[in-house]
């Protein structure tokens, strides 16, 4: 099976822009969660989504939303960037059991 | 408030022995315990986990032992290779929430692990 996968890889936006960023789960995984990674403050959960809702968001901005769709594929958006959103944002996916298994991540850079 | 510690930033372990990575944990309801490794900018691969009923689990090189009371767990990896240089991670299971929400890994800031040849 393939794995996660996310798009794009690398990014570089400028403060006050907006950013959509794309997760595919491994195929039969409907479950998706997304994670910001940076120095500071390491992984921190942003959300958490199945059969197209969100399940559970973790203690981030109304600047940060995300979807997900019929076929399990999940956006995230990050509108009026900041610089502080630089981060790698992850995408991990599962099904019924405890695993998340993790994407290779998206790297944004906020100038 | 950090739920899940570890307290090590940095370990040094020669080739061929044993490493061992800890964990803290906080919170007595997690139920569920992973063990990631990561390299810089890829996403964490999964190594190893263990559920609370559990107090071992062992696949190949590497063991996780859960210690409920003291609320600890280790990862033991036995032998270290160089090719196990990495950033570990140790991850707890988010509490079921209200409509049965079990998503939100809870991670420790990592170990970076390093193996001399």
């Amino acid at each position: 099976k393939a794995g996660v996968t996310q798009t794009p890889r690398y990014l570089i936006k400028t403060r006050g822009q907006q950013v959509t960023l794309s997760c595919s789960p491994i195929s039969g995984h409907r479950s998706v969660s997304w994670y910001q990674q940076t120095p500071g403050q390491g992984l921190q959960f942003l959300f958490e989504y199945f059969s197209e809702t969100q399940r559970n968001k973790g203690n981030f901005p109304g600047r940060f939303s995300g979807r997900q769709f019929s076929n399990s594929r999940s956006e995230m958006n990050v509108s009026t960037l900041e610089l502080g959103d630089s981060a790698l944002y992850l995408c991990a996916s599962w099904d019924r059991g405890e695993t998340q298994y993790f994407g290779p991540g998206t790297r944004l850079l906020v100038l | 408030d950090q739920q899940v510690k570890q307290n090590s930033p940095s370990l040094s372990v020669q080739e061929g022995r044993i490493s061992i990575l800890n964990c803290d944990y906080t919170n007595s309801m997690f139920d569920y315990f992973l063990w990631y490794k990561k390299y810089p900018a890829e996403g964490p691969t999964f190594l190893i986990s263990i559920s609370s009923i559990k107090d071992k689990n062992e696949d190949g090189r590497f063991t996780v032992f859960l210690n409920k009371s003291a609320k600890h767990l280790s990862l033991h990896i036995v032998p270290s290779q160089p090719g196990d240089s990495a950033v570990y991670f140790c991850a707890a299971k988010g509490l079921m929430n209200y409509g049965g929400s079990q998503g939100n890994l809870i991670f420790g800031k990592g170990t970076k692990l390093s193996v001399k040849p």
